[in-house]
Parts: C-alpha cells; sequence; structure tokens
C-alpha cells in the first residue's frame, strides 16, 4: 500500500459544480497536512493546511478524519481557474506526496 | 507568501557533464530546504532534505556522490548534478522551510529543467 494515495482523476465538472477528493494515509502517526495545486510545469503552491478541526478558506473547505487516515479537499462553485493538479502532503518522519488528483473545469 | 527563487530555469547540458542548481530563500530564513524531482506525469519525489550547516539527508536510492547538495548559509542552497546523463533529465523543484524539517509549510521555488543529451 502507498503511503499517501489519491485518485488520478481526472476529475472532469462543469464550472460551477462543487467536487471534492480525498487522499488516504497510512501512517498513523502523521502529524501535518497539507494540500498543494500545481499547474502544468509549474511548482506546488501550497492551498491550504489541514487541522485537526477542519478549516475554509472561500470556496475551499479542508477536513481531517483521523480515524480513517483520510484527508479531504472540497471546492465549491467551481472556476474555470481550479483546474490544476491537487497534491495532497502527509508528514510524520519525512514529507510524502501524494500523485495528485486532476481537475478540470469545463465551461 | 515566502518567496523561493531557483537558478537557472532551464539547462540543457551534455552527458558528462555537471550541473548546478541554485536554491535561495528571498525575504526568510530557511532553516530546512528538500529538493525533489519530478518525471513527467508523476508525483514530486523527495530526493534530499538539508538543514544549513550540515550534511544533508538523502532518500533511499538517491545517489549523494552524483547529487551534490550543499546548503552553506539561511539562504542559499545548491544541488549539482554530477556526471549527468540522460536519465538525469527531469523537473528539480527546491522548497524551503522554516520550521522543523516536518512540520511546517513548505515554499517551492519554480522550478529548474534539466535536459541532458
Amino acid at each position: 500500500r502507498k503511503e499517501v494515495e489519491q485518485d488520478p482523476g481526472p476529475f472532469n465538472v462543469p464550472e460551477g459544480a462543487t467536487v471534492a477528493f480525498n487522499c488516504t494515509y497510512s501512517n498513523s502517526a502523521s502529524q501535518s497536512f497539507f494540500w498543494y495545486r500545481q499547474d502544468c510545469r509549474k511548482e506546488p503552491k501550497l492551498l491550504m493546511s489541514v487541522y485537526s478541526s477542519g478549516n475554509e478558506d472561500g470556496r475551499f473547505t479542508a477536513q481531517l478524519n483521523r480515524a480513517s487516515q483520510y484527508i479531504s479537499l472540497l471546492i465549491r462553485d467551481s472556476k474555470l481557474s481550479d483546474s490544476a493538479t491537487y497534491l495532497c502532503v502527509v508528514s510524520a518522519s519525512k514529507i510524502i506526496f501524494g500523485s495528485g488528483t486532476r481537475l478540470s473545469i469545463r465551461p | 507568501g515566502a518567496v523561493v527563487s531557483q537558478h537557472p530555469s532551464r539547462v540543457i547540458c551534455k552527458s558528462g557533464t555537471s550541473v548546478k542548481i541554485e536554491c535561495r530563500s528571498l525575504d526568510f530564513q530557511a532553516t530546512t530546504m528538500f529538493w525533489y524531482r519530478q518525471f513527467p506525469k508523476q508525483s514530486l519525489m523527495l530526493m534530499a532534505t538539508s538543514n544549513e550547516g550540515s550534511k544533508a539527508t538523502y532518500e533511499q536510492g538517491v545517489e549523494k556522490d552524483k547529487f551534490l547538495i550543499n546548503h552553506a548559509s539561511l539562504t542559499l542552497s545548491t544541488l549539482t548534478v554530477t556526471s549527468a546523463h540522460p536519465e538525469d533529465s527531469s523537473f528539480y523543484i527546491c522548497s524551503a522551510s522554516g520550521g522543523t524539517s516536518d512540520s511546517y509549510e513548505q515554499y517551492f521555488g519554480p522550478g529548474t529543467r534539466l535536459t541532458v543529451t
């Protein structure tokens, strides 16, 4: 089993839709969790940290479920500019990136 | 957010030569810097973690004699790919963190695309 797993997608949804994807992790000792966004051929950029209590930033909501060992990202009212690959990052003794979920928003 | 620069952004070199990539944190002191490699359509793979003033910690399977990392100051780390071969062609990305090596957010450089001919 991979240490961090994501559905590679692609998720193809219409503009304005709500889309959510999860990321599972295997190490129960993981302490820090993040979502990054990566555009094609660019470096990843931090989208948001994921706290135990969950957090929201505008249209984006991230949640952590320690019991089931997954984090989630919800995007509401999706925009064309949300099209990107979303990487989850889990940190325990080292930092591990998921392979990313590709999201494509269509007009 | 914090700014990390990388230089060069693109480099083409001949097989057997060495290439140095610089990573700089421009507006904060980076106690820890990370070097990643990303092949097309694959995820970032951590190559090594370096703390200022100490030797880098390499991930399993990464040759430390081939990928030389120097983190001489709190704002600069360099990665030198020695005796590069075509299979070393990849996108190399550095990131910097101001906290401990595993718990703080990372700020990424724009990456260096290396092509070895």
